[in-house]
């Protein structure tokens, strides 16, 4: 069975610097990897996926992530944060149709 | 394009009490999704849908709650009794196949006291 592991539950970042939230994920087969953001009191967007094909994916707003298959690892990362980034990030993996979120990290942009 | 509906937003019950979630599905979306998202934790899928047929409810704890989606457009959740660890964001999403982008609602905010 797949898990995913999101080991910063909290990451604080000033305004304008670089963001990594760390990924890691286990599976017994090809998987598909997905990052969704959370605002306040609303559903999960997606922010972008990885499929198939090149491992550095670019997403919405600014975000790309890393597909590494031998660190089992998918790392999403903004090299400039913005105060409405201030938000909580899930990792999720998908295998046989069926999506298994990340414990989430939440980003706050200290201005 | 509408997105996915829910409702009611907020609902606070005391423990044992029943209560029933809402979702309207995104027009045409044939898969339908109900996850518990409680504090602290990632969304952990519930129940699943194809039209208005069960396609996974292996997660769903079957002596209180339930769902259904009869004519295969909206849904309903419905939890009795309701006990204190039912607390959470209750999610609903949809998507139009099994295998396509799946998409949120806001979510319906459960408290037990």
């Amino acid at each position: 069975a797949q898990s995913v592991t999101q080991l910063d539950s909290q990451v604080p970042v000033f305004e304008e610097a670089p963001v990594e939230l760390r990924c890691n994920y286990s599976s017994s087969v090809s998987v598909y990897l997905f990052w969704y953001v959370q605002y306040p009191n609303q559903g999960l967007q997606l922010l972008l996926k990885y499929l198939s094909g090149s491992t550095l994916v670019k997403g919405i707003n600014g975000f790309e992530a890393e597909f590494n298959k031998s660190q089992t690892s998918f790392h999403l990362r903004k090299p400039s944060v913005h105060i409405s980034d201030t938000a909580e990030y899930f990792c999720a993996v998908s295998e046989n149709e069926k999506l298994t979120f990340g414990t989430g990290t939440r980003l706050t942009i200290i201005p | 394009e509408a997105g996915v509906a829910q409702s009611p937003r907020y609902k606070i019950i005391e423990k044992r009490q029943s209560v029933a979630f809402w979702c309207n599905p995104i027009s045409g979306h044939a898969t339908l999704y109900w996850y518990q998202q409680i504090l602290g934790q990632g969304p952990k899928l519930l129940i699943q849908f194809q039209n208005n047929g069960v396609v996974d409810d292996s997660q769903l704890p079957k002596d209180r709650f339930s769902a259904e989606r009869l004519k295969g457009v909206d849904s309903t959740l419905k939890i009795q009794p309701a006990k204190l660890e039912d607390s959470a964001v209750y999610l609903c999403a949809s998507s139009l196949d099994r295998s396509s982008e799946q998409f949120f609602g806001p979510g319906t905010r459960l408290t037990v006291l």
